[in-house]
C-alpha cells in the first residue's frame, strides 16, 4: 500500500534561516508528488507538484522540491524563511496510473518561524 | 481564481443525528472527493467520484456514508446517524482530471456530541 513518511513532527525556526522538510514514500509504479500547505485558520493549498520532468520543481513563496527516485525522497526546501511561512505542510502522493486518484498524506509537518 | 467552497463551515449536531455536508466544487472539474481529517491526525482520503458514480472509497467509508451530486453544482456528503468518533475537518476537493491537481475547499468542521 502507498504511505507517505514525514520525518518532522514540528520543527522551529529563526526567520532568514533555512529550511528543508523531509519526505519519503514508498510506491513501486509511476507517482504523482505534492507538497500542500496549511496555515493557521485556512484550507490546504498546493505549495508544488512534480509529475514528469526536470525533479527539482520550483512553487510558490520561494519554496522548491527535489524528487529522487532512487531514494523514494521529495524533499522540500527553502533557502532563507520568513515568519510568515508558519504554517503545517503536508506530503502527499498520488499514484501515476489510475484515473481519480486518492491523495495519500503524510502526518505533516508544523513549522514554527520566531520573528 | 475560481475555489471550492463548502458549507456550512461548522456543524453540532447529536450522536445519532443525519447530516449533509455540501461542496461546490469548481465549474469545469469532473472529479470530486472527500477527506476528513480527525484532530491531530493526517488528512484522510474517503471518497473519490467521477461520472455520477464512486470511483473508489476508503474502508472508513462505509454503509453510514454516501455521497450525492443532487444538480450540476453541488457535491454532498451525507453522514447517517453519526456517531462521536465522526467528529472531524471534512475537505472536499475538486480535479479537472483524475490526474490532475486537486484544490481543496476550506472545509466543515463537524462536531459530534
Amino acid at each position: 500500500a502507498q504511505s507517505v513518511s514525514q520525518h518532522n513532527h514540528h520543527v522551529i525556526l529563526s526567520e532568514a534561516a533555512s529550511l528543508e522538510l523531509g519526505c519519503n514514500y514508498s510506491y513501486g509504479g509511476t507517482v504523482n508528488l505534492f507538497w500542500y500547505v496549511q496555515y493557521p485558520g485556512q484550507h490546504l493549498q498546493l505549495l508544488l507538484k512534480y509529475f514528469s520532468g526536470d525533479p527539482l520543481v520550483k512553487g510558490i513563496k520561494g519554496f522548491e522540491a527535489e524528487f529522487i527516485k532512487s531514494k523514494f525522497s521529495f524533499n522540500l526546501r527553502k533557502p532563507s524563511v520568513q515568519w510568515s511561512d508558519t504554517a503545517e505542510y503536508f506530503c502527499a502522493v498520488t499514484s501515476g496510473y489510475s484515473s481519480a486518484s486518492k491523495i495519500i498524506f503524510g502526518s505533516g509537518t508544523r513549522l514554527s518561524i520566531r520573528p | 481564481e475560481p475555489e471550492v467552497t463548502q458549507t456550512p463551515s461548522h456543524q453540532v449536531t447529536q450522536m445519532g443525528q443525519e447530516v449533509i455536508l455540501r461542496c461546490v466544487p469548481i465549474s469545469n472539474h469532473l472529479y470530486f472527493y472527500w477527506y476528513r481529517q480527525i484532530l491531530g491526525q493526517k488528512v484522510e482520503f474517503l471518497v473519490s467520484f467521477y461520472n455520477n458514480e464512486i470511483s473508489e472509497k476508503s474502508e472508513i467509508f462505509d454503509d453510514q456514508f454516501s455521497v450525492e451530486r443532487p444538480d450540476g453544482s453541488n457535491f454532498t456528503l451525507k453522514i447517517r446517524s453519526t456517531k462521536l468518533e465522526d467528529s472531524a475537518m471534512y475537505f472536499c476537493a475538486s480535479s479537472e482530471n483524475g490526474q490532475e491537481t486537486q484544490y481543496f475547499g476550506p472545509g466543515t468542521r463537524l462536531l459530534v456530541l
